[in-house]
């Protein structure tokens, strides 16, 4: 079990859909990241939200819309995606904190598997 | 940004002890080096985190040289369950940050 909850654990859509991943935390954090996995490689950073603001956006393609409504929640907004978009999403966050805090580490979901197809 | 290198994969035995070695040699000053586990379809998991000197945990051991181009993650007599990625990130917390991973090791316990 983990304290980032991701869902759906699995999504199957098809070029032409829309569908969303979500993912929620309660441990107070106010940095929260989208990253993606494809097979056997290292999870790739795409989005940070600071404060239920964007601050970091990795120049992921506009089919990639990110939006976080509140503290908690963190969602990702999927549109005419392609094949090679399939893969496995994961939700992160963290304190967000000054110079001179202790480091808080990533904590993150299990991730949604996505094959787009 | 800090970049890190690490060796592709490693195998060891049950029992014994893996010592992992991270290379990041533009680490920045206010950078601190953290350690994830991942196991097939599932989320990077925290290990270990430091910034200098030694740092033990109930799980592992992060030994920081005095110059913090390196830093070795020590994971004391592996077992099975110990197979899975090894990712070091260096780099500073927060929502204006970028916490990039590097390639990873994979280790593989054998019986």
């Amino acid at each position: 079990d983990t304290e980032v909850t991701q869902t759906p654990k699995h999504l199957v859509m098809g070029m032409t859909n829309k569908k969303s991943l979500k993912c929620e935390q309660h441990m107070g954090h106010r940095a929260m990241y989208w990253y993606k996995q494809k097979a056997k490689k290292p999870p790739e950073l795409m989005f940070v939200y600071s404060y239920e603001k964007l601050s970091i956006n990795e120049s992921v393609p506009s089919r990639f819309s990110p939006e976080c409504p509140n503290s908690s929640l963190l969602n990702l907004h999927l549109h005419a995606l392609q094949p090679e978009d399939s893969a496995l999403y994961l939700c992160a966050s963290s304190h967000w904190g000054s110079p001179g805090q202790n480091n808080s580490p990533l904590h993150f979901g299990n991730g949604t598997r996505l094959t787009v197809t | 940004l800090a970049k890190t290198t690490q060796p592709i994969s490693m195998d060891s035995y049950e029992g014994q002890e893996v010592n992992i070695t991270c290379s990041h040699n533009n680490i920045a000053t206010n950078d601190y080096i953290t350690w994830y586990q991942q196991f097939p379809s599932q989320g990077p998991r925290f290990i270990i985190q430091g910034y200098k000197t030694k740092v033990t945990n109930e799980v592992a051991s992060l030994f920081i040289p005095a110059d913090r181009k390196s830093s070795t993650l020590s994971l004391p007599r592996v077992s099975l369950s110990d197979t899975a990625v090894y990712y070091c990130l260096v780099g500073r917390w927060g929502g204006y940050n970028k916490l990039i991973f590097g390639a990873g090791t994979r280790l593989a316990v054998h019986p």
